[in-house]
């Protein structure tokens, strides 16, 4: 059975601070590892991650892929109020599957 | 703003009641999907569309009837609920099935569902 393990499941960090969240998976046929951010309503995607090695960067946010030993980050750096959601990790072998999250709460 | 639209955004009904949700987009998306969350928990994958026809069903009781009347369209047919099924019902679509491209999914901002 295809499965996801995210970690921390929650964080608070302040304003300003830097956060590394993590993914691990355990899939058949892995195509892709996707990362969510959720805040009251629909997740909106943030990346999407192939192959290992190669950083995937969008302003503060960056996420990397190691397919060696199954695993993702998501980093967010100058944390800001904004940042605080649900944070998924979703990987595709079949059905895509999802982690349980990580609550992000940033304070100022 | 999401490009998938999802109507009503909040439903409350009794377990007697018979309504649906709609979903639509506009993207020529030719895949899409109804997803359960409960609360503190992740998306759950119910049914998948691809090209009008039903390709996945994950074991979902039969009080739970999707349609898909076209490739811009999704609904779910909702009868005799119970109380559990109290979540937030989110539709997406890919542009094609998620076994076949690499899984980027628009979300709608889903229909928060409450059974009394």
């Amino acid at each position: 059975e295809d499965k996801v393990v995210q970690s921390p499941l929650s964080l608070v960090v302040h304003e300003g601070d830097t956060v590394t969240l993590n993914c691990s998976y355990e899939v058949t046929n892995f195509r892709s590892l996707l990362w969510y951010k959720q805040e009251k309503k629909a997740p909106t995607f943030l990346f999407m991650l192939t192959s290992s090695g190669i950083e995937k960067k969008s302003g503060r946010l960056s996420s990397i892929l190691d397919k060696k030993e199954l695993f993702s980050i998501l980093n967010i750096t100058a944390t800001q109020t904004g940042d605080s959601a649900v944070y998924l990790c979703a990987v595709l072998g079949g059905p895509l599957v999802f982690g349980k999250g990580t609550r992000l709460s940033v304070i100022a | 703003d999401t490009e998938v639209t999802q109507t009503p955004k909040h439903l409350v009904m009794g377990m007697t009641n018979k309504k649906s949700l709609k979903c639509e987009q506009h993207m020529g998306h030719r895949a899409m999907y109804w997803y359960k969350q409960k609360a503190k928990k992740p998306p759950e994958l119910m049914f998948v569309y691809s090209y009008e026809k039903l390709s996945i069903n994950e074991s979902v009781p039969s009080r739970f009837s999707p349609e898909c009347p076209n490739s811009s369209l999704l609904n779910l047919h909702l009868h005799a609920l119970q109380p559990e099924d109290s979540a937030l019902y989110l539709c997406a679509s890919s542009q094609d099935r998620q076994g076949a491209n690499t899984g980027e999914l628009f979300f709608g901002e889903g229909s928060r569902l409450t059974v009394l």
